[in-house]
């Protein structure tokens, strides 16, 4: 799977859009971007994927540039829950090794 | 609620020990997934079992092993327990060969355990 690079913590404020990048300049083309959280201590979250086109669910937007080699997770009214790690994960669907692997993530702090 | 359930939530225990996490998968997923996180550390890729049979293994120690039963739940025995055995331990699961959905993979809220 291809590795992703994340900016280590950002900070945003309460009601504010969020948007996190992710850079994943060596994506192969069957590869999706999986984004997931874990607020502390949790479990972690399954948040959105997607393969090239843009995709919005109830909790966020995720937007992959046209050469999908970056990425942008918005969250689109952070609100204090949100404070959280939030990792990027680019992974093959069909793999044989279906694992996760799982970077340090982006630190995001939600300030009210 | 991801539909992953693991017991036990918290478990003390002494060094030298044995200890056994259970994990029930989400109904009809087939691949179960163990994680290890230590204290300020990163999410640690442990094992993986496919309808029972072992799929892939990571940074897991010879002293720990994992099963994945007919029902499909799993268990990961960790044994001679050590001080930095402390951690929080992730099950997760996913259903497996759905190309078009991505195969995501979710989490339990994990059993911490502390070694004393």
């Amino acid at each position: 799977d291809a590795k992703t690079t994340q900016p280590p913590s950002m900070d945003c404020a309460e009601g504010r859009a969020a948007n996190l990048p992710c850079n994943h300049s060596t994506i192969s083309g069957n590869e999706y971007v999986y984004w997931y959280r874990q607020i502390h201590s949790q479990g972690p979250q399954y948040i959105i994927h997607g393969l090239k086109n843009n995709e919005t669910n109830e909790m966020a937007s995720l937007i992959i540039t046209e050469d999908r080699k970056s990425s942008t997770l918005i969250l689109p009214h952070a609100t204090l829950r949100d404070t959280a790690v939030y990792y990027c994960i680019v992974r093959a669907p069909r793999s044989n090794d279906y694992k996760l692997s799982f970077g340090a993530g982006t630190t995001v702090t939600v300030r009210a | 609620d991801s539909g992953v359930t693991q017991t036990p939530k918290h478990l003390i225990t002494a060094t030298g020990q044995r200890v056994t996490l259970r994990c029930s998968p989400r109904s009809g997923d087939l691949s179960v997934y163990w994680y290890q996180q230590s204290l300020d550390q990163g999410l640690q890729f442990l094992i993986q079992y496919y309808n029972g049979e072992e799929r892939a293994k990571g940074n897991i120690l010879e002293r720990f092993s994992a099963q994945q039963f007919p029902d499909l739940h799993s268990e990961l025995n960790l044994s001679s327990l050590e001080l930095g055995d402390s951690a929080l331990y992730f099950c997760a699961s996913s259903e497996s060969g759905t190309g078009l959905s991505g195969n995501t993979i979710y989490f339990g809220e994990g059993s911490w355990l502390t070694v004393v």
